[in-house]
């Protein structure tokens, strides 16, 4: 079982739905990020957290260190938003951390 | 601000030969880390970087290295290229090392190798 599960896989909705993308961990962690990977290949970091709640524009990152796990919502969707959103975990501390990643949730929003 | 720079964005080799790639950072950052994103395998962590010095190490075959330089520029080595080491070669920046700090990533590095 990998240690960050992502889902789902895949998913493709209607432009204006509203997106949710799960994360769950099985590892103790200290900090959790949400990042998007577009066709090109770069990566943008969207969020990175370690309680609670974040929120910028229409997207909202929660995190619940009880239940390991994580959701990133997007609200009122667009077709610029389609991409792979991962999800990674940092582990351990110092020199000896990992960072753990999910295999990521490819989106496609129609119009 | 400038962001993150890789240099080159796509490029082939063949097997046996090797490879350097190059990331600049974002002015100011000090910690330079480099990750290995494949089809089958996803991201993977190779290491990262602080002034100068090896903080933290994947686990990759002792082919692939890496250094620092003074202004925190970084460069990757792939020695003896195979196959399976066509992969898309990220690296990310941040103003501290270790643990914390958000991570910016540049555009990649595309190998193939033949």
């Amino acid at each position: 079982k990998n240690e960050v599960e992502q889902s789902p896989q895949n998913l493709t909705a209607q432009e204006g739905e509203f997106i949710t993308i799960n994360c769950s961990y099985s590892v103790g962690i200290s900090a959790l990020h949400w990042l998007q990977q577009h066709p090109g290949g770069g990566i943008v970091s969207l969020f990175m957290l370690s309680s609670g709640k974040k929120k910028h524009g229409r997207l909202i990152a929660t995190i619940n260190i009880q239940e390991k796990h994580s959701s990133l919502h997007i609200t009122a969707s667009h077709p610029r938003d389609s991409a792979v959103y991962i999800c990674a975990v940092r582990s351990g501390m110092d020199s000896n951390y990992q960072l753990i990643w999910g295999a990521g949730t490819k989106l496609i929003i129609k119009p | 601000k400038a962001g993150v720079t890789q240099t080159p964005r796509y490029l082939i080799k063949t097997r046996g030969q090797q490879v350097t790639l190059s990331c600049s950072p974002i002015s100011g950052h000090r910690s330079v880390s480099w990750y290995q994103q494949t089809p089958g395998q996803g991201l993977q962590f190779l290491f990262e970087y602080f002034s100068e010095t090896q903080r933290n190490k994947g686990n990759f075959p002792g082919r692939f290295s890496g250094r620092q330089f003074s202004n925190s520029r970084s460069e990757m080595n792939v020695s003896t290229l195979e196959l399976g080491d066509s992969a898309l070669y990220l690296c990310a920046s941040k103003t501290s090392g270790g643990y914390t700090g958000e991570l910016f990533f540049g555009e990649g590095s595309r190998l193939t190798v033949l």
